[in-house]
């Protein structure tokens, strides 16, 4: 069945760095587009970031642009968001999805935390 | 950008009963409405896309109207595994949210 799961969270401080990774399985990964949304404590879903199927084009929130970017291996069926310049306000779960040919988010991922203090 | 706003912020509820939630985007999103169910610690759920599609898999009982910038889920009979938060959420300009009814016994 399709699964989509994340890791590579963890603290890190202001203005630091990290990279999380999302393994796809179940679906032909090279055939879909990709989201990355978050969740800050208390708070609800945010979308950040979507990568199309193809890795041509790219899409951010206006909350994280010039500092995150989205990228995809096809080879290892994995999607990963490089974020840097860290700030207390992205802390929050992580959470994947893949792509619906219209774009909606269809299947998502448990998420991983990442913490900024 | 497009603000969502979604109405009642709580909806308590019994089993049983019908959910009417509510979700009003600040300009129009034609159809390009879709809604979650979010569980703590799991995965959201897509429920509905272009506001009146039942995803994959949906149970009948979920259904959704709407267009142009007011829309509405509606959940006929609430079992007790709908209980839940649920948001709504337009693609017609990038990708936004709106802050989520949370469903309570």
């Amino acid at each position: 069945q399709v699964q989509v799961v994340e890791s590579g969270g963890g603290v890190v401080q202001p203005g630091g760095s990290l990279r999380l990774s999302c393994a796809a399985s179940g679906f032909t990964f090279s055939n879909y587009g990709m989201h990355w949304v978050r969740q800050a404590p208390g708070k609800g879903l945010e979308w950040v970031a979507f990568i199309r199927y193809d890795g041509n084009d790219k899409y951010y929130a206006d909350s994280v642009k010039g500092r995150f970017t989205i990228s995809r291996d096809t080879s290892k069926n994995t999607l990963y968001l490089q974020m840097n310049s860290l700030r207390a306000e992205d802390t929050a779960v992580y959470h994947c999805a893949n792509s619906t040919p219209q774009f909606w988010f269809d299947h998502w991922g448990q998420g991983t935390l990442v913490t900024v203090s | 950008e497009i603000v969502l706003t979604q109405s009642p912020a709580t909806l308590a509820l019994s089993p049983g009963e019908r959910a009417t939630l509510s979700c009003r985007a600040s300009q129009s999103v034609s159809s390009y409405l879709a809604w979650y169910q979010h569980k703590p610690g799991q995965a959201p759920r897509l429920l509905i896309y272009d506001a009146s599609n039942r995803a994959t898999g949906i149970p009948a009982r979920f259904s959704g109207s709407g267009s142009g910038t007011d829309f509405t889920l509606t959940i006929s009979s609430l079992e007790p595994e709908d209980f839940a938060v649920y948001y709504c959420q337009q693609r017609r300009n990038l990708f936004t949210f709106g802050p989520g009814t949370k469903v309570d016994i």
